[in-house]
């Protein structure tokens, strides 16, 4: 059982560059999320979706766009890269009262 | 922006030691307390969902108790083991409950 999946685990990119993180979860979850975690911050929401093709925006938007095409699929794109981005990334996913189930974490590095 | 507060910030305690922590949250439009348990290089793992004032959850060494009216909810580890040494995340929910508010977290260490 996979869980939750985040692809890359680990990037790098340039400013300016764009990308795109996959978060994958066979869970059959309603609810997905997309977190940011820095340093003495905690996990702070970016976005989040509550089923397939809708989405809605966090306590940290900006700069950061998703889509949820899929109900397995939870998709986070970074347009044009700033060095603010600079972060760990995770995805998780849920029942909508039940606990969150984490992927292992993206970390992104911009330079 | 919700304020959920956690305290300490971090623990250093002995093999053996019991211990316990506190989250503070908003004590209107309570819907549920998350608590996750997040080990070094690791994704955070749910321990407990409490939902009812009062409520008590315990699993192995690990329990947690609840009170909604005042807004906060207590950890406990009784006889502390190093692999107990993690960050201890609380979450609340309101009553929209389509979101947790995460705490920043109590990192405790347990030496041998």
């Amino acid at each position: 059982n996979a869980g939750v999946t985040q692809t890359p685990k680990f990037r790098v990119l340039k400013t300016g560059q764009s990308m795109t993180l996959l978060c994958a979860q066979d869970m059959n979850h309603e609810y997905m999320y997309w977190y940011r975690q820095d340093p003495g911050m905690g996990l702070r929401l970016i976005h989040y979706s509550v089923g397939e093709g809708t989405t809605a925006k966090g306590e940290v938007p900006d700069g950061y766009n998703v889509s949820r095409l899929k109900k397995q699929n939870f998709l986070l794109g970074l347009e044009s890269a700033a060095p603010s981005q600079t972060s760990v990334y995770f995805c998780a996913s849920s029942y909508p009262t039940g606990p969150q189930h984490f992927g292992d974490g993206t970390r992104l590095s911009i330079l | 922006i919700l304020n959920v507060e956690q305290s300490p910030q971090s623990l250093h305690v002995q093999e053996g030691d019991s211990t316990n922590f506190t989250c503070s949250f908003p004590s209107s439009n309570f819907y549920a307390l998350h608590w996750y348990r997040w080990e070094t290089a690791k994704s955070p793992e749910a321990l407990f969902v409490m939902t009812l004032n009062g409520d008590e959850k315990k699993k192995g060494r690990i329990s947690a108790t609840l009170n909604t009216k005042e807004g906060y909810s207590y950890l406990y580890i009784k006889g502390s083991q190093p692999e107990d040494s993690a960050t201890y995340l609380c979450a609340f929910g309101d009553s929209g409950y389509s979101t947790l508010t995460f705490g920043k977290g109590t990192m405790l260490l347990v030496s041998p």
